[in-house]
């Protein structure tokens, strides 16, 4: 069975604080990595697509790194507008409805 | 872009009632999802469907059933609503292949509160 695991589930930066979201994964044969962001009350928006290992993708201030047990979300230099919640997804290689199985999410609040 | 346009924001019903919201892709796509999403539970799968007439079992199809009669139209409904059933529900389309990759995209969501 295909699992996620993201951590921390909430994080807390100051302005201008760099850190990173953790998404551990095991899955049977990686088809892609998924990050998607989510603001309060509305649905999740599409950030990256990950394939294999040792890629990475970035995006503003967001940098997606993968491995083939995890993948890292880098924020440089936060603004309070990166607050939302940060949801990591897989999707395996032997999935007939290209189904998604995600994590619980990490929410991020960047504080002025 | 693609866009999949969910009936409602927010909608209150009442315990008992049979409750329809609905979900339009307009890219074609021929799988379609429904979720819930609840603090400390994260996304969860009620149904899916990979064409038109077909549906398949999520993690938690109890007390909910799908209608998929056109292609871009994915309607979940709820037979006889219950406060449990409280949640944010969303709605995701992906293609079969190629194009977008494989990804989900979802819609704005619809606030269900049940009373």
């Amino acid at each position: 069975e295909d699992q996620v695991t993201q951590s921390p589930e909430a994080l807390r930066l100051q302005e201008g604080e760099s850190s990173s979201l953790n998404c551990s994964y095991t899955v049977s044969g990686l088809r892609g990595l998924f990050w998607y962001r989510q603001d309060p009350g509305k649905g999740p928006e599409f950030l990256f697509t990950l394939y294999s290992a040792g890629e990475e993708k970035e995006k503003e201030r967001l940098k997606a790194t993968l491995t083939k047990k995890e993948s890292f979300l880098h924020i440089t230099a936060p603004k309070p507008e990166d607050s939302a919640t940060y949801l990591c997804a897989v999707q395996a290689l032997n999935n007939a409805g290209n189904m998604l199985t995600f994590g619980g999410g990490t929410r991020l609040m960047v504080k002025p | 872009d693609v866009k999949v346009t969910q009936s409602s924001r927010y909608l209150v019903k009442r315990t008992g009632e049979k409750v329809f919201l609905e979900c339009v892709q307009d890219m074609d796509h021929e799988n379609m999802f429904w979720y819930r999403q609840d603090p400390g539970l994260g996304l969860r799968l009620i149904y899916f469907s990979y064409d038109v007439k077909m549906k398949e079992k999520g993690d938690i199809p109890e007390g909910y059933s799908v209608s998929r009669e056109k292609k871009e139209r994915f309607s979940l409904i709820l037979e006889s609503a219950s406060t449990n059933q409280t949640s944010m529900y969303l709605c995701a389309s992906s293609s079969r292949g190629g194009g977008h990759p494989y990804g989900y995209t979802f819609g704005s969501g619809t606030r269900l509160t049940v009373v």
